[in-house]
């Protein structure tokens, strides 16, 4: 199956500076998403974003299909960004296969 | 609409006991799934189902049975506990069109302690 991995695993950031999170898969995908897990553990979903640029307020996304890599943009971060930040692929079958996570710990 | 309903919220359970997860989904999606999280790790997908009467095993299926019921339900089994399947279990949903814009929604998540 497709191997995700993203980087770094750890991000620890003060209040209002930006990050930026990668993701890298290791074959041709149809479904890119990316996920926010909240403190309490709830899974919500940030991006559908197999291709191309989207943004939503202070998060952007782009994903590079033909270099196998997406990044997300967090901009001037905020204590409420903190948790866990996930990407999920899947190629042909609709298996969808996830990152072990970024943890982003925003400091006030 | 509440989207992906899972229950029970929180099991405690001995070894070797049995018991069913349920998962129910209002969004006329094709296709459910199970993950399971460990601490510090990401999900690691269980099983899952691409269309109503399809199961299929994803990473780490030992241990574990699931039962596609219709289009709106897919309950995950465990017909012996074991400590090793302390774990928080997600159940999530799709809609698979090939169109644009297919998001997984997730469930709520079950915390399960084998003791």
């Amino acid at each position: 199956g497709i191997q995700v991995e993203q980087s770094p695993p750890d991000l620890i950031l003060q209040e209002g500076a930006n990050s930026t999170l990668r993701c890298n898969f290791s074959d041709s995908v149809n479904n890119l998403q990316w996920f926010h897990q909240n403190p309490w553990g709830q899974l919500i979903n940030l991006f559908y974003i197999p291709s191309g640029t989207k943004q939503n307020g202070r998060l952007s996304a782009t994903t590079v299909a033909t270099e196998r890599y997406s990044l997300l943009y967090i901009s001037s971060s905020q204590t409420t960004d903190s948790g866990v930040y996930f990407c999920a692929v899947s190629g042909s079958a609709r298996q969808l296969t996830f990152g072990s996570g970024t943890q982003l710990t925003v400091l006030p | 609409n509440a989207g992906v309903t899972q229950t029970p919220k929180f099991q405690v359970l001995k070894t070797g006991q049995s018991m069913t997860l349920q998962c129910a989904q209002d969004m006329n999606h094709n296709s459910m799934y199970w993950y399971r999280q460990d601490p510090g790790m990401g999900l690691r997908l269980i099983y899952y189902s691409a269309s109503e009467g399809t199961t299929d095993k994803g990473e780490v299926p030992n241990g574990y049975n699931v039962s596609r019921l219709n289009k709106r339900e897919f309950s995950l089994r465990l017909e012996s506990a074991a400590p090793s399947q302390t774990s928080v279990y997600f159940c999530a949903s799709i809609l698979f069109t090939g169109a644009t814009n297919e998001k997984l929604f997730f469930g709520s998540g079950t915390q399960l302690s084998v003791l």
